[in-house]
């Protein structure tokens, strides 16, 4: 039970931002919410997680709602290295990452 | 340090044969995971250790399955009497804690086949 709610996919024009939804509306007060995401035939790569604040780093942004029920996770432009699937996952303080299905990022050149 | 790094990358098998696989995590990591994942769907929780304890597997985790992690280092995942059920991409990962804050570092995986 992934816990989390993404659409199934999302397109986009390269070096256009691109806005990935994710609804945890069961969420803990101490459950972390993590991204990675999965380009094909490679292993999954960690891209930003967050507690209650926005985050940012080198590769998205992060932004949590004030209840935390939802969160965007944002690429400010993307390019067609950012074509993969995007898992939105919730991890609480066991940490044991639990992937669904995730959202299939398509970019258009 | 290289990451994690996960051999064979391809392994091919006849049914009804046992297969190993290893997983090296990065070095300090306290926790090492291990996952599968079939064509189309996310990767499906199998087992995780800290440091030498096997801390919990997945109720889907048959007894055919088994995982080791020696000397809380490297880690072992064999599978026995193999089925065609079992192809699939198995992937390790490691974590420094629960809660990483770098995340958790996967392997490229390692793709079985079973014919």
């Amino acid at each position: 039970d992934a816990k989390t709610t993404q659409p199934n996919s999302m397109e986009s024009n390269e070096e256009e931002p691109v806005h990935l939804p994710c609804n945890h509306s069961t969420i803990s007060g101490t459950d972390y919410i993590h991204w990675y995401r999965q380009l094909p035939s490679q292993g999954p790569e960690y891209v930003i997680h967050g507690l209650t604040s926005n985050v940012n780093n080198r590769m998205a942004s992060l932004a949590i709602a004030e209840d935390r029920k939802s969160s965007t996770l944002i690429l400010h432009r993307a390019t067609l290295r950012d074509a993969a699937v995007y898992y939105c996952i919730r991890l609480d303080s066991w940490g044991k990452l639990q992937f669904g299905a995730g959202t299939q990022v398509v970019v258009t050149p | 340090d290289t990451g994690v790094s996960q051999d064979p990358r391809h392994k091919i098998t006849k049914r009804g044969q046992n297969v190993t696989f290893r997983c090296d995590p990065i070095s300090e990591h306290n926790r090492l995971y291990w996952y599968r994942q079939t064509l189309g769907q996310g990767p499906e929780f199998l087992t995780y250790f800290q440091n030498e304890a096997q801390l919990e597997k997945s109720r889907l985790l048959s007894d055919r399955f088994s995982a080791e992690r020696p000397k809380g280092s490297f880690s072992t995942l064999e599978i026995q009497r193999t089925e065609q059920g079992d192809s699939a991409m198995y992937l390790c990962a490691s974590s420094l804690g629960a809660t990483d804050r770098e995340g958790y570092t996967f392997g490229s995986g390692t793709r079985l086949t079973v014919v």
